[in-house]
């Protein structure tokens, strides 16, 4: 079974802070992807990776950048902290691209983020 | 803009009722559709997916329709259970590119 495992499940940190949030899977996928999920809104792309040291932008990107330097690690970089980052925080992996079976994500638990 | 559309925040169901979850989307690039259900304090979990070259995709009690024309689709559930309580999400995927655009969610309670 896939396991998505997000390092933190809760982290409070201060406006202006540079703020790592990590992303492991287990199963050798391709694709990681971070979003956050606000009430009201569902959940949003920030970016995503479909290979090693390669990222594309989703919808929201600014305020944040990526790494991947291993295939099974996905890092989400907050910058410099604002308090409109408050969020739930999810972390997800597929093995293929959308449209064939076998892209569906498999979700990690979540990190909820609190900047002060 | 909201791309895909879950307009009912909430849902109650009885228990071994049918529960029916909808979905609309905007985007006619859109081609291929899931639903993840997900629990608190938890991530989504994949439920169900279909494709636009079908209307419909059964997997045991959980039943998916897509219907193109009106850019709508929906969950059906049958017989409801307490179980199924869990907020309920639709994504959506374009035939180009390689992002998933999700709805709002849709939290349903399954009373016993």
């Amino acid at each position: 079974d896939v396991k998505v495992t997000q390092s933190s499940r809760y982290l409070v940190k201060r406006t202006g802070e540079k703020v790592f949030l990590e992303c492991v899977q287990d199963m050798d996928h391709e694709n990681m992807f971070w979003y956050r999920q606000d009430p009201g809104l569902g959940l949003r792309l920030i970016y995503f990776s479909y290979d090693v040291k390669m990222k594309e932008k989703g919808d929201i990107p600014e305020g944040y950048s990526v790494s991947r330097e291993k295939k099974e690690r996905f890092s989400l970089i907050l910058e410099s902290a604002s308090t409109n980052q408050t969020s739930m925080y999810l972390c997800a992996s597929s093995l293929f691209h959308r449209g064939q079976a076998g892209s569906a994500q498999h979700f990690g638990d979540g990190t909820r983020l609190s900047i002060l | 803009d909201q791309q895909v559309k879950q307009n009912s925040p909430s849902l109650s169901v009885q228990e071994g009722r049918i529960s029916i979850l909808n979905c609309d989307y905007t985007n006619s690039m859109f081609d291929y559709f899931l639903w993840y259900k997900k629990y608190p304090a938890e991530g989504p979990t994949f439920l169900i997916s279909i494709s636009s070259i079908k209307d419909k995709n059964e997997d045991g009690r959980f039943t998916v329709f897509l219907n193109k024309s009106a850019k709508h689709l929906s969950l059906h559930i049958v017989p409801s259970q307490p179980g199924d309580s869990a907020v309920y999400f639709c994504a959506a995927s374009p035939f180009t590119g390689n992002q998933f655009y999700f709805g709002t969610g849709t939290s349903l309670t399954v009373i016993p």
